[in-house]
């Protein structure tokens, strides 16, 4: 069955980085899109940034362009979110979910790491 | 300040109908049929309900169902149970730079 497992997350002071990680398992990782997503607490959801199946095909929430970047490795059948700059507003949990951009649907998703971002 | 509008809450009691709505621009939800619906319970991950506007997932009840007209996207529940109670998303492709657009959210109560 897919799974998909977030990890990484923490307490961390302005200004700092954190490297969140999503394992993937149940499926042929190489294959697919990958996403985060975010959710500050008691807050909606906000797509953050996705990453084409090879790694070729990148974009970004405007909210983190230039502090974040997302990449993958195929072959550890991992996708992985680095975050610079971190601000308080950055403070959320963060999901991985598995992405299709011909539907622009998030098809499974991961339970989630919790960055909180506090001096 | 999301760019998609839900009510914030909406409530119905077991065996009603409910119908959730989801307003964009001609830019995200009216231009395109890529509009999704997510249920979310508390602590917990979201969960696909519809793509495409109206495609149920393998393993989704057909007691739920979407819809669009113009700007405005709709998921109906039939048959109320109390396990719909929980936080419901909707989400769309938008041709802005974000690509993917989230609303803020449907608190759905079964009285």
């Amino acid at each position: 069955q897919v799974q998909l497992v977030e990890s990484g997350g923490g307490l961390v002071k302005p200004g700092g980085s954190l490297r969140l990680s999503c394992a993937a398992s149940g499926f042929t990782f190489s294959d697919y899109y990958m996403s985060w997503i975010r959710q500050a607490p008691g807050k909606g959801l906000e797509w953050v940034s996705y990453i084409s199946s090879s790694g070729s095909t990148i974009y970004y929430a405007d909210s983190v362009k230039g502090r974040f970047t997302i990449s993958r490795d195929n072959a550890k059948n991992s996708l992985y979110l680095q975050m610079n700059s971190l601000r308080a507003e950055d403070t959320a949990v963060y999901y991985c979910a598995r992405d299709f951009p011909d539907s622009v649907r998030l098809d499974y998703w991961g339970q989630g790491t919790l960055v909180t971002v506090s001096s | 300040q999301s760019a998609l509008t839900q009510p914030a809450s909406v409530s119905g009691s077991p065996g009603q109908s409910i119908t959730i709505s989801c307003t964009g621009t001609s830019s995200d939800v009216g231009g395109y049929n890529y509009v999704s619906w997510y249920q979310q319970h508390p602590g917990k991950a979201p969960k696909l309900m519809i793509y495409e506007v109206s495609n149920r997932p393998s393993g989704v009840s057909n007691r739920f169902s979407g819809s669009k007209s113009g700007n405005t996207a709709s998921l109906t529940i039939s048959g109320l149970q109390a396990e719909d109670e929980a936080d419901y998303y909707c989400s769309s492709y938008t041709s802005s730079s974000t690509l993917r657009v989230f609303g803020g959210g449907t608190k759905l109560t079964v009285l």
